[in-house]
């Protein structure tokens, strides 16, 4: 149980390019996903927290303009990443939990390669 | 500043050693305790989770909790070339949508 599915699992597109980025609980219900940053041999970075039915909560320094996030049921989060540039080339990994205190369970991560 | 600390490492194990991987929390509020294991270029994976003090067994691994003295530890037995990967311990953060909090992990290299 409590399986998490990331898609795509890699896009490569051009400078520019608005990429979108999708996670699904399969097997559960999900009122809170986390989406997260992570670059070659650094740690996990949290960037926002996406609560159901609500707005996303940023993290401090992640452009909520920049990192659209849409949680519009209880089993799918959206991230999309606007006008993509170079910098924004990295490992971008969902998680969510079945209920408060338990353990967060991880999609597969989508590695975005922006040329 | 609520933080999670882990040795860097590397750590290098002898094939069927024992690896002990050690972290220690700031937050005395915390409940609940986890380990992850991250292959390079894979998403975290769940290893054990751990909720009261003592000690907690899932076959070659056990996961030592002490609330007191705020540290959590992984044992792994019997330790495999599969095991080489980087482990993560991770906290709970009530306060903050039980968010987790990480540790920058620790890197698990097991020799042959």
């Amino acid at each position: 149980g409590a399986v998490v599915s990331q898609h795509p699992s890699r896009v490569i597109c051009k400078s520019g390019t608005s990429v979108k980025i999708e996670c699904r609980s399969l097997d559960f219900q999900a009122t809170t996903m986390f989406w997260y940053r992570q670059f070659p041999k650094q740690s996990l970075m949290l960037m926002a927290t996406s609560n159901e039915g609500s707005k996303a909560t940023y993290e401090q320094g992640v452009e909520k303009d920049k990192f659209l996030i849409n949680h519009a049921s209880l089993t799918l989060s959206t991230l999309t990443v606007t006008s993509a540039h170079p910098e924004d080339s990295s490992f971008y990994i969902c998680s969510a939990y079945t209920s408060f205190n338990q353990p967060q369970h991880f999609g597969d991560g989508t590695r975005l390669s922006i040329l | 500043q609520k933080e999670v600390e882990q040795n860097s490492g590397p750590l290098s194990v002898p094939e069927g050693a024992i690896a002990s991987l050690n972290c220690t929390y700031s937050d005395r509020g915390s409940q609940s305790f986890f380990w992850y294991r991250q292959y390079s270029g894979k998403s975290p994976e769940l290893i054990m989770s751990i909720y009261s003090n003592g000690d907690k067994e899932d076959g070659r691994f056990t996961a030592q909790l002490n609330k007191a003295s705020q540290y959590v530890s992984l044992l792994i037995r019997d330790s495999q070339p599969s095991d080489s990967a980087t482990y993560l311990c991770a906290v709970n953060e009530k306060d903050s949508n039980y968010q987790l909090i990480w540790g920058a992990g620790t890197k698990l290299i097991i020799k042959p």
